[in-house]
């Protein structure tokens, strides 16, 4: 099992759709969990850090189940600028870097 | 935020030479820098962790005579890549943790190799 693992995307949605993005990790000892959106050719940027009790920054809600291992990120309301890949990432075993997963690409179209 | 450059931003060699590609952080000391590597249409993937004034540690599978990490202060680590070939065309990005023991990471704009 690899250890981050997300949606194969793309998701092609038009603007105001709600969305979601699923992700696992295979590190039951993880602690630390962040969705990062990333531009193409850009540098990836953090976008919310995911909390146990998950966090909601605006539209953007993010989830974290501990039992199942699976971190979701839900987008409402979507707008043209949220077309980017989202990256799920996780600490990695050792607890020193981070492990990204390879991306789910989200089209918003008008 | 915490701003971390990176230079070149791109760069294109001629198969057989070595480039060298420099992260700074720009205005918080960073202990500890890391490096990785992105292919198209794949996720970024850790080469190596670096530490103020010590050796790189390596992933597996990353070779460190191939890749050399230096980073001699707290606010400059650098990649030499040796002997570029086109295989090792790839997006380099850094990123930089602001103290020790903090998770977040702040990733500079990335370096564009191609390799003739």
């Amino acid at each position: 099992r690899k250890e981050v693992e997300q949606d194969p995307g793309p998701f092609n949605v038009p603007e105001g759709a709600t969305v979601a993005f699923n992700c696992t990790y295979s590190n039951s000892a993880s602690q630390s969990f962040f969705w990062y959106r990333q531009d193409c050719r850009k540098e990836p940027k953090l976008l919310m850090s995911v909390y146990s009790s998950g966090n909601e920054d605006g539209r953007f809600t993010a989830q974290l189940n501990r039992a199942s291992q699976y971190i979701s990120l839900l987008i409402r309301d979507s707008k043209l600028s949220d077309s980017a890949t989202y990256l799920c990432v996780v600490f990695n075993q050792a607890g020193t870097a981070l492990i990204f997963g390879k991306g789910t690409t989200l089209s918003v179209s008008s | 935020g915490a701003v971390v450059s990176q230079h070149p931003s791109w760069v294109i060699c001629k198969s057989g030479t070595s480039v060298k590609i420099e992260c700074r952080s720009l205005d918080f000391q960073a202990t500890t820098m890391f490096w990785y590597r992105q292919f198209p249409k794949q996720s970024l993937m850790l080469m190596a962790t670096s530490n103020e004034g010590s050796k790189a540690t390596y992933e597996q599978g990353v070779e460190k005579d191939k890749f050399l990490i230096n980073h001699a202060s707290l606010t400059l680590s650098t990649l030499t890549v040796t002997s570029a070939h086109p295989e090792d065309s790839s997006f380099y990005i850094c990123s930089a943790r602001e103290r020790e023991g903090g998770s977040e990471q702040f990733f500079g704009p990335g370096t564009r190799l191609t390799v003739l």
